[in-house]
């Protein structure tokens, strides 16, 4: 099972910019890496997706080093409503298998944004 | 938008009965998830389907069987429900591929089970 570490919580102030970093060691050579946002009492929410490199939407930046063992999630000057729990995710490298649903998501982390 | 929409949001049963929460997508998607939330523990999968009638064991299946009839509903069901299954239940659906393939997961709000 490829399980990814992340810490479990962060706290930030509004306006400054966010980097939550995260560990896969075992990521498969056909896996992406995506990163969830959870408020309470609402399903996750997908937030940014990507193989290799940089990736940025609206929302935020993701690196990924050219070893794919960790990946960086970027939030760009954060507000008091990006407070919430973030995933990250990557599928499970099982050698010839599907590995559909084989996805971990952890604990998260919590990042709480002050005013 | 997709819209993944879970029967209930708060349910209360008592040990022993038969409990169905239900989920439905609109986006027909192939692929349909259930998972359970649990405090420090995370999001733990419990079933999945990748076609109508087709289900495979996700993390946790024990106690929960599963039902897919039609494409776009997927049902949970605890047989005899006891109290170590009172948690957050979320189902997720998601185009073929996986979640690992540019085909993010879309979740319900989830059902809140307690049972007593």
């Amino acid at each position: 099972l490829a399980k990814t570490t992340q810490p479990i919580s962060m706290d930030s102030y509004e306006g400054q910019e966010v980097n939550i970093t995260c560990s896969h060691n075992n990521i498969a050579t056909n896996d992406y890496i995506t990163w969830y946002q959870q408020f309470p009492s609402q399903g996750p929410r997908f937030i940014i997706q990507g193989y290799k490199t940089k990736v940025t939407n609206e929302v935020a930046s993701l690196f990924i080093p050219a070893d794919r063992k960790s990946s960086t999630l970027s939030l760009p000057r954060v507000s008091l409503s990006d407070t919430a729990v973030y995933y990250c995710l990557v599928g499970d490298p099982v050698p010839g298998g599907s590995t559909l649903g084989r996805l971990y998501f952890g604990r998260g982390t919590q990042l709480t944004v002050w005013p | 938008d997709v819209k993944v929409t879970q029967s209930s949001r708060y349910l209360v049963k008592r040990t022993g009965e038969k409990v169905f929460l239900e989920c439905v997508q609109d986006m027909d998607h192939e692929n349909m998830f259930w998972y359970r939330q649990d405090p420090g523990l995370g999001l733990r999968l419990i079933y999945f389907s990748y076609d109508v009638k087709m289900k495979e064991k996700g993390d946790i299946p024990e106690g929960y069987s599963v039902s897919r009839e039609k494409k776009e509903r997927f049902s949970l069901i605890l047989e005899s429900a006891s109290t170590n299954q009172t948690s957050m239940y979320l189902c997720a659906s998601s185009l073929l591929g996986g979640g690992q393939y540019n085909s993010p997961l879309h979740f319900g709000n989830g059902t809140r089970l307690t049972v007593t």
